[in-house]
């Protein structure tokens, strides 16, 4: 079983949607979350990074954390044609408390979105 | 601020050639991680570098090594390449604290013919 499982997709939605993005993990040590969007032959993209349970919003992305059930969900509102990318969860190693610059990453969803 | 910025960004390498790829992180930035992106196997971890120390390293052959120098600049190497190997391979910096947020530069593409 891999520590991060991300749904692929494809997930094709059309403009102005509400796209809801998951991964879950099973180990319990992960601390901070962290959701990342690569468009194609570009590096990925820091979108959002959240620690705590709970909801974190920036404009139109909230990121959803729920430690308990080892499930974290991005939302995205009314999305947009340039919102299509892979959208990449991961989670950094952890290390007695102290996070380090390792990643660990979901298979990354490919979104598209049409006019 | 400038980002993370890897040189070169695309390359084409023959079966059994070495090569050499270089990543400035963002100033202020201490730990260097690289990361190869293949369609089959997703983001993998190679190493992270922290203060001129390789502090993680994940489950690669030796041919793949690293280095950090001590401006926070590092490089990877591959030798005896192989066509497997034709990736994207990604540098990651932050400020190596715990906790802090990991950004990522546009990555190199390799090819080995």
């Amino acid at each position: 079983q891999k520590e991060v499982e991300q749904d692929p997709g494809p997930l094709s939605v059309p403009e102005g949607a509400i796209v809801s993005l998951n991964c879950t993990y099973s180990n319990s040590a992960f601390q901070y979350f962290m959701w990342y969007r690569q468009y194609s032959r570009k590096g990925p993209e820091l979108l959002m990074y959240t620690y705590s349970s709970g909801n974190k919003e920036d404009g139109r992305f909230t990121a959803q954390v729920d430690k308990s059930s080892k499930y974290i969900s991005l939302f995205i509102r009314d999305s947009q044609p340039s919102d299509s990318a892979t959208y990449l969860c991961a989670m950094p190693l952890m290390d007695g408390g102290t996070s380090y610059g390792k990643l660990t990453f979901g298979q990354g969803t490919i979104l598209t979105v049409h006019p | 601020k400038a980002g993370v910025t890897q040189t070169p960004r695309y390359l084409i390498k023959t079966r059994g050639q070495q090569v050499t790829l270089s990543c400035s992180p963002i100033s202020g930035h201490r730990s260097v991680s690289w990361y190869q992106q293949t369609p089959g196997q997703g983001l993998q971890f190679l190493f992270e570098y922290f203060s001129e120390t390789q502090r993680n390293k994940g489950n690669f052959p030796g041919r793949f090594s690293g280095r950090q120098f001590s401006n926070s600049r590092s490089e990877m190497n591959v030798s005896t390449l192989e066509l497997g190997d034709s990736a994207l391979y990604l540098c990651a910096s932050s400020s190596g604290a715990s906790g802090n947020t990991i950004y990522f530069g546009e990555g190199s593409w390799l090819t080995v013919v």
